[in-house]
């Protein structure tokens, strides 16, 4: 079935860095994109970013520009985010969402698939 | 950005009762197509969010009839005919019209 399966929760000390990863099957990995999400304890849903698998184009969130990085491996199906210098706000849930293949161009499939989810925690 | 603001943010709702959240867009969400891409979300405690409503109005394979979505423009609401036990969570707007995607503040769904 189509699903996106991420990596396990990780605890990182501040300043440190995390890479999250969300492996696609059951469709056709390039023919979409992957949008980030993320859900700090007891708050809302705060959209990070997407990549399209088709060509790598990325758009980031600008609070977030600098800091985090999303790439994809096309072999395994695999996006990737990246997230760097680590501070105690970024203590969250990260989900991967299928989103559209092209920037700027919507897609009656975006985010019906979601990943079930990576705890990141951030303390010293 | 476009805002998305969601009322009431708690919605406490009797067993079998209606239910009917707004949401509305700081600009119309009309895309050029001449569709219009607001998306609702459902987030059961402890899940990922699951989306419910597409497009407006289109429901998800899965999600029960009791479920609906309507509206246009910059205002939108989704409604569930009569609440069951299994709807407690936590419920999103978001658009999908304009880049950057933006969602609602959530509204949490509660029984009395």
């Amino acid at each position: 079935q189509v699903q996106l399966v991420q990596s396990g929760a990780e605890v990182k000390k501040p300043g440190a860095s995390v890479k999250v990863s969300c492996k696609a099957s059951g469709y056709t990995f390039t023919s979409y994109g992957i949008s980030w999400v993320r859900q700090a304890p007891g708050q809302g849903l705060e959209w990070m970013g997407w990549i399209s698998a088709y060509n790598g184009n990325t758009n980031y969130a600008q609070k977030l520009q600098g800091r985090v990085t999303m790439t994809t491996d096309t072999s395994t199906s695999t996006a990737y985010m990246e997230l760097r210098s680590l501070r105690s706000d970024d203590t969250a849930v990260y989900y991967c969402a299928r989103d559209t293949q092209q920037q700027l161009v919507p897609d009656d499939d975006a985010f019906d698939i979601w990943g079930q989810g990576t705890m990141v925690t951030v303390s010293s | 950005d476009v805002v998305m603001t969601q009322s009431p943010l708690s919605l406490p709702v009797t067993l079998g009762q209606p239910a009917s959240i707004s949401c509305r867009s700081s600009q119309s969400l009309v895309y050029s197509d001449g569709n219009t891409y607001l998306n609702w979300f459902q987030q059961r405690p402890g899940q990922s969010p699951r989306r419910l409503i597409y497009k407006v109005s289109n429901r998800d394979s899965g999600v029960p009839d009791r479920f609906s979505g309507s509206g246009s423009g910059t205002d939108f609401t989704l409604k569930i005919s009569r609440v069951e036990a299994e709807d407690v969570g936590v419920y999103y707007c978001m658009q999908g019209t304009h880049w950057l995607w933006t969602f609602g503040q959530g509204t949490k769904v509660e029984i009395k």
